[in-house]
């Protein structure tokens, strides 16, 4: 079964430093992974969505990367600012017969101090 | 145009009220759902239409009635809700079936409060 975990639960970092974010899932076979912003109590924004081929996708300043292998993605985000506060979802597509389902992360509450 | 839209922004409502969350996307997807997301927790699938077909129930109450009137709106229909069913309901869209391509896009989402 996959399971998929973000580590911290929170960070906060002054403003324009740059950080990285952690996604780890358990199993290999997967479509592809998304990263998520979600503000309080907003939708979700897709910020990158890498493919199972895929070793990073950029934009802006955010770089994702992902390593199938060790089940690892991370999401980079340079000179940080006071707006990029909000909470970073992960979520990864299994590729399984029902494969319209995401399997979350808890997510990762990021706070960046002026 | 990769946007999602969805009303009301916010709905209040009773437990013998019937109201109706709708969402519409312009972006030619055949797969949309919907999702309940509790506070400080991920999103949790309901329902996922494919080509306007209900393809996945994820074991939600019959208080939850999804319909897809076509390719480019969802509609929820509440009745005989209960106020653990207040949370932030979000609708999805995205291409249909199995490909690395697919990239699923939310909508800023519904807040329903039942009193």
């Amino acid at each position: 079964k996959q399971e998929v975990t973000q580590i911290p639960a929170a960070l906060s970092v002054p403003e324009g430093e740059n950080l990285v974010l952690n996604c780890s899932f358990t199993d290999s076979a997967i479509y592809n992974l998304q990263w998520f912003r979600q503000d309080p109590g907003k939708g979700l924004t897709s910020l990158l969505l890498i493919q199972s081929s895929q070793r990073e996708q950029t934009s802006g300043r955010l770089n994702a990367s992902l390593d199938k292998s060790s089940g690892r993605s991370t999401l980079y985000i340079a000179a940080s600012q006071p707006g990029d506060s909000a909470t970073y979802l992960c979520a990864v597509r299994p590729r399984m017969d029902s494969n319209y389902q995401l399997i979350w992360g808890a997510g990762t509450k990021l706070i960046i101090k002026p | 145009d990769t946007e999602v839209t969805q009303t009301p922004k916010h709905l209040v409502m009773g437990m013998t009220n019937k109201k109706s969350l709708k969402c519409e996307q312009h972006m030619g997807h055949r797969a949309m759902y919907w999702y309940k997301q509790k506070a400080k927790k991920p999103p949790e699938l309901m329902f996922v239409y494919s080509y306007e077909k209900l393809s996945i129930n994820e074991s939600v109450p019959s208080r939850f009635s999804p319909e897809c009137p076509n390719s480019s709106l969802l509609n929820l229909h509440l009745h005989a809700l209960q106020p653990e069913d207040s949370a932030l309901y979000l609708c999805a869209s995205s291409q249909p079936g199995g490909s690395s391509y697919n990239e699923q896009f939310f909508g800023p989402g519904t807040r329903l409060t039942v009193l």
